[in-house]
């Protein structure tokens, strides 16, 4: 079956303009990550969604960050007002049902690049 | 939070064996040890997840002491295509997600 993708693959834009980036989780599952990896660093968590829970929002850098999930399936992470240090490449995760001993699924992620 | 430790970097051989220790010593009760490949421009891929003891899949083993403190992920036989850069996490996604820390890895070079 086809796995978590996200769109764009590449994003180039100017700073202080908004971004919104796309993530299609495993279809049934019901947790959805967002994680953002700096050049040659590891993962830094963002935001968790998981079912009609409200989200763990813990790891959002700034108001300026914001996420969504509709329905229960495809999420949209949005940046306002993009900085540059806000280039990194921007991965999301899906799993089951969130539960114990679960493993995440990545998106293969959207680079994202502030000029 | 459980903070893990393993090594910047490794070098190894084709047809070798490749071992990579991973320290967790705040580890929780409820946490498991999870172990991911990432190649460059990709997301992280699962290799092998375990709680205690040993586990062994068809790619990895992971070797995990009584005291659960530290894990170590074994390839065997690697090859080219296992360059990589490995991220040991613990903790336990069912409760809490955000507490799940990827560090920044161990880069493994194989080569021929």
């Amino acid at each position: 079956g086809a796995g978590v993708s996200q769109s764009p693959s590449n994003k180039v834009t100017e700073k202080g303009k908004d971004v919104e980036l796309r993530c299609d989780p495993i279809s049934g599952h019901t947790a959805l990550y967002w994680y953002r990896q700096s050049l040659g660093q590891g993962l830094e968590f963002l935001i968790y969604f998981q079912g009609n829970s409200a989200p763990d929002k813990s790891g959002l850098p700034s108001d300026r960050f914001s996420a969504e999930r509709t329905g229960g399936s495809v999420s949209t992470l949005t940046i306002q007002r993009t900085q540059q240090e806000d280039s990194a490449v921007y991965l999301c995760a899906s799993s089951g049902a969130g539960t114990t001993g679960e493993t995440q699924y990545f998106g293969p992620g959207t680079r994202l690049l502030v000029l | 939070l459980a903070k893990t430790t393993q090594p910047i970097s490794m070098d190894s051989y084709e047809g070798q064996e490749v071992n990579i220790t991973c320290s967790h010593n705040n580890i929780a009760t409820n946490d498991y040890i999870t172990w991911y490949q990432q190649f460059p421009s990709q997301g992280p891929r699962f290799i092998i997840q375990g709680y205690k003891t040993k586990v062994t899949n068809e790619v990895a083993s992971l070797f995990i002491p009584a005291d659960r403190k530290s894990s170590t992920l074994s390839l065997p036989r690697v090859s080219l295509s296992d360059t990589a850069v490995y991220y040991c996490l613990v903790g336990d996604i069912g409760s809490s997600a955000s507490k799940i820390i990827f560090g920044s890895g161990t880069r493994l070079s194989i080569r021929p």
